[in-house]
């Protein structure tokens, strides 16, 4: 079975903290995604992957970065985190940009 | 105009029903289409992948795709209180990233 895993459910932290969000999947996929998904917005895409140490950015991508050292491991980074951060993100990743298959996600609390 | 648009809903049916969702795009590119159910909190879960026109089946969920109308539609039959959830349409073109619809919300009542 696929498997993306997210390593926190919940966060909480204070503006201007640095946040590391981590994601990793278990299926040698070449390509992973951060999405942050608001009531009302969707799914937006942050950033994307297509191989290691490969990034592309998506359509929200300021104040985000991301790294990708391993095939498995897919991080996102708020540099200095706000109140307009506080959201759900979700981690996604796809062979060949075939489906996309989803983490649980991290709902981020920026207080 | 945006790129796909989606009736947010909520829905609300009684169990049994069938229950249909809908997804219009207006990029006549677009020749990957999937469906997604999310419940509250947890991440989307893939429910149906179809590639160009026609339909698709697997178990209670039928997918369908007009291309021509630039339409797509999830239909389930015999709705279950377990259904309840937001359904999220995606769809993309060769070498593209996924679009996604902005979700259904659906409520099946015992």
């Amino acid at each position: 079975d696929v498997k993306v895993t997210q390593s926190s459910r919940y966060l909480v932290k204070r503006t201007g903290e640095k946040v590391f969000l981590e994601c990793v999947q278990d299926m040698d996929h070449e390509n992973m995604f951060w999405y942050r998904q608001d009531p009302g917005l969707g799914l937006r895409l942050i950033y994307f992957s297509y191989d290691v140490k490969m990034k592309e950015k998506g359509d929200i991508p300021e104040g985000y970065s991301v790294s990708r050292e391993k095939k498995e491991r897919f991080s996102l980074i708020l540099e200095s985190a706000s109140t307009n951060q506080t959201s759900m993100y979700l981690c996604a990743s796809s062979p060949a940009n075939e489906k996309l298959f989803f983490g649980s996600g991290t709902q981020l609390s920026v207080l | 105009q945006k790129e796909v648009e989606q009736d947010p809903g909520p829905l609300s049916v009684p169990e049994g029903a069938i229950v249909s969702l809908n997804c219009t795009y207006s990029n006549s590119a677009f020749q990957y289409f999937m469906w997604y159910r999310q419940y509250s909190r947890k991440g989307p879960e893939l429910l149906m992948y179809t590639y160009s026109s026609g339909n698709k089946e697997d178990g209670r969920f039928t997918a369908q795709v007009d291309k021509s109308s630039k339409y797509i539609s999830l239909f389930i039959r015999d709705s279950q209180p377990s259904d309840s959830a937001t359904y999220l349409c995606a769809m993309r073109f060769y070498g593209q990233n996924f679009v996604f619809g902005p979700g259904t919300r659906l409520s099946v009542l015992p």
